[in-house]
């Protein structure tokens, strides 16, 4: 079973809709993020966190909320959706040196 | 500019040759970790460096944090080692926030 699930795998929305992402983390690890993926740019971070109810602010973090609601759930909230927001987007979680990813929600604004 | 840089951007080799990638910061890089995005997507973690070196199989990394750089020597190159290879710094009182560089990608071919 996958220590990191992101759901939907694939999501396809209108602009100005709502978006919300999801991750779940069974490693019991303190921090969580959030990525967006786009070419030419790499990952780029968009939000984390370090335990239920925490947040702090990433590198690309204009036009996302995120919340993280449990040890394990950690939420990305797109409240008016741009196409600009069309990308991958991977759900991490670490602790120490362990680092692992989800397989990617695909999100496409049309 | 990039906190960073990869290099190279993109690499191709021949199955059985070596070769190697590099990652220079330009922050105050206390570890660095290293990714591989295999060709389905999925991010899988191959390194966790302090100042110093590992080893794994063949593939080997470095990492100087005086110097700023790390790199990742792949020896006997094989067909499942292609794929995009990432550095992400971390750098001091950086909150467990790695910064990520834009990747290497890699073509093994036989």
């Amino acid at each position: 079973e996958a220590a990191v699930t992101q759901s939907p795998r694939n999501k396809v929305t209108v602009t100005g809709g709502n978006v919300t992402l999801s991750c779940r983390q069974t490693n019991s690890h303190n921090y969580m993020y959030w990525y967006r993926q786009d070419t030419g740019h790499g990952l780029r971070l968009i939000h984390y966190s370090y335990g239920a109810g925490n947040l702090q602010i990433g590198d690309v973090p204009d036009g996302y909320k995120a919340t993280r609601t449990t040890q394990e759930d950690f939420f990305l909230l797109l409240e008016l959706a741009s196409p600009s927001q069309t990308s991958l987007y991977f759900c991490a979680s670490s602790e120490g040196s362990d680092y692992t990813f989800g397989s990617g929600t695909r999100l496409l604004v049309i | 500019g990039d906190k960073v840089k990869q290099s190279p951007s993109a690499l191709s080799l021949q199955e059985g040759t070596n070769s190697a990638l590099r990652c220079n910061f330009s922050i105050a890089a206390t570890t660095v970790q290293w990714f591989l995005q295999n060709p389905r997507g999925s991010l899988m973690n191959l390194f966790y460096l302090v100042p110093g070196t590992k080893e794994n199989g063949r593939l080997k990394s470095a990492f100087d944090s005086k110097e700023s750089y790390s790199t990742l020597h792949i020896r006997d190159a094989q067909l499942e080692d292609s794929g995009t290879y990432f550095c992400a710094a971390e750098a001091s009182g950086g909150n467990y926030k790695p910064t990520f560089g834009k990747g290497t990608s890699l073509v093994v071919h036989p």
